[in-house]
């Protein structure tokens, strides 16, 4: 069973549009909600994250909204550029999970010149 | 920045062979991980560590051994390579438990014939 869903598995948006990438979890002891982006060849790294007590985080043009009672989040990538073109990764911890991060399958956004 | 070196880069092994993998950080993290990448599952946690000579399970621990034989080193062992081994491997590191950044290397990829 899938602790931590994303859809959808790929998503192309032409440049200066926004993206919007939705994640939902299943365990409510979930707790910290990290967002990773990766390119290829390389790593995942973190882009931006969210603890349960928010509902939204702001990081320039990237924004996690986050529902609580729904155990939703998404994350819109405001005037998306072609440089944004990557893997985007939802993750989850909590007070049950220790050090470990679970992992959504990932959406591959391509933004079109 | 914090930096996970990941060795080899590329590897090809035969059914029933015997792998290792190596991960160096040295950033002096408390915690290291093994994850494996497949698509469509995104990150699966494989083994992690919170220092040299402990080992815990994560959640596709089969068919893997790993060791942490500094704060620095973290090995993951295959000993009987199945094909359904072939994957991206990513060796992360970071400093606390669960909610914090965790820092990937650039990864591992493994081919079983």
């Amino acid at each position: 069973q899938q602790q931590v869903r994303q859809s959808p598995q790929s998503l192309t948006v032409w440049e200066g549009e926004t993206a919007i990438l939705n994640c939902s979890y299943e365990d409510s002891t979930f707790n910290y909600f990290p967002w990773y982006q990766q390119f290829p060849g390389e790593g995942p790294a973190l882009l931006i994250s969210i603890r349960s007590v928010s509902d939204k985080k702001e990081d320039g043009r990237f924004t996690i909204f986050f529902n609580k009672r729904e155990k939703k989040l998404s994350l819109h990538i405001t005037d998306s550029q072609p440089g944004d073109s990557a893997t985007y990764f939802c993750a989850a911890s909590g007070v049950n999970a220790g050090a470990k991060l679970t992992f959504g399958g990932g959406t591959r956004l391509t933004v079109r010149p | 920045e914090a930096a996970v070196t990941q060795s080899p880069r590329n590897k090809v092994t035969v059914t029933g062979g015997n792998v290792t993998l190596s991960c160096r950080q040295t950033n002096s993290h408390n915690y290291m991980y093994w994850y494996r990448q497949d698509t469509g599952h995104g990150l699966r946690l494989i083994h992690y560590s919170y220092g040299a000579g402990n080992l815990q399970i994560g959640d596709v621990p089969d068919g893997y051994k790993a060791t942490r034989t500094t704060q620095e080193d973290f090995f993951l062992l295959l000993e009987l390579a199945s094909p359904s081994q072939t994957s991206l491997y990513f060796c992360a590191s970071s400093d606390l438990r669960g909610a914090t950044e965790v820092f990937f290397g650039k990864g591992t990829r493994l081919t079983v014939v």
